[in-house]
């Protein structure tokens, strides 16, 4: 049974267009993410949801809208793509209290081309 | 967040024992201590996490000082698949919206 699963796996892309990504998880976890990984291989987190509700919304542009229908799922809308969005993004899950938070799960990573 | 300072990369043979250090002078009281590895074109992994002194488990060993101002992972009798980037984390992930701060990482390259 696959953790965390994201769709798609790669997304080419031209400038302007909007795109979704999805991603669900089935731990149970109250709390997801996603981060953004560059060309250089920097992993930075984006969003993260806790029950559904935004807790963190790193400096991101608004282009960039995550969505949470319910606790399993969190997708990622952009809007107007710009060839900078080019990189991979990961989901990630994880329980919210203790140190079990720590234990994030990833997602197997969306590679996005913007062309 | 407390800064983390690791080496950029390192070499090992199969079957030795490769230990990978992790500087973090400015770590705060309630800060944990976690590792995570990622292989190429894959999300990160949890390897281990800890506190204080030593942890252990199937995959790995944590050693960390009295003073916490550092810490190494440990992992036994390296193989082939065990290349891959080790990221070193520190910080308060209640106050930080629950949020890793994953730096360079260290690259680690085993050949037979």
């Amino acid at each position: 049974d696959t953790a965390v699963s994201q769709t798609p796996k790669y997304l080419v892309t031209q400038m302007g267009n909007d795109k979704s990504i999805k991603c669900e998880q089935n731990l149970g976890h109250d709390t997801m993410y996603w981060y953004k990984q560059d060309s250089k291989k920097f992993l930075k987190i984006m969003f993260s949801y806790n029950n559904k509700e935004l807790i963190i919304n790193e400096t991101v542009p608004n282009r960039f809208s995550p969505k949470s229908p319910d606790k399993a799922h969190l997708n990622l809308h952009i809007n107007s793509l710009e060839l900078g969005d080019s990189a991979v993004y990961f989901c990630a899950s994880s329980p919210t209290s203790g140190v079990r938070a720590y234990e994030q799960y990833f997602g197997p990573g969306t590679r996005l081309t913007v062309t | 967040l407390a800064k983390t300072t690791q080496p950029i990369s390192m070499d090992s043979y199969e079957g030795q024992e490769v230990n990978i250090t992790c500087s973090h002078n400015n770590i705060a009281t309630n800060d944990y201590i976690t590792w995570y590895q990622q292989f190429p074109s894959q999300g990160p992994r949890f390897i281990i996490q800890g506190y204080k002194t030593k942890v252990t488990n199937e995959v790995a060993s944590l050693f960390i000082p009295a003073d916490r101002k550092s810490s190494t992972l440990s992992l036994p009798r390296v193989s082939l698949s065990d290349t891959a980037v080790y990221y070193c984390l520190v910080g308060d992930i209640s106050h930080s919206g629950y949020a890793l701060n994953f730096g360079k990482g260290t690259s680690l390259l085993v050949t037979p």
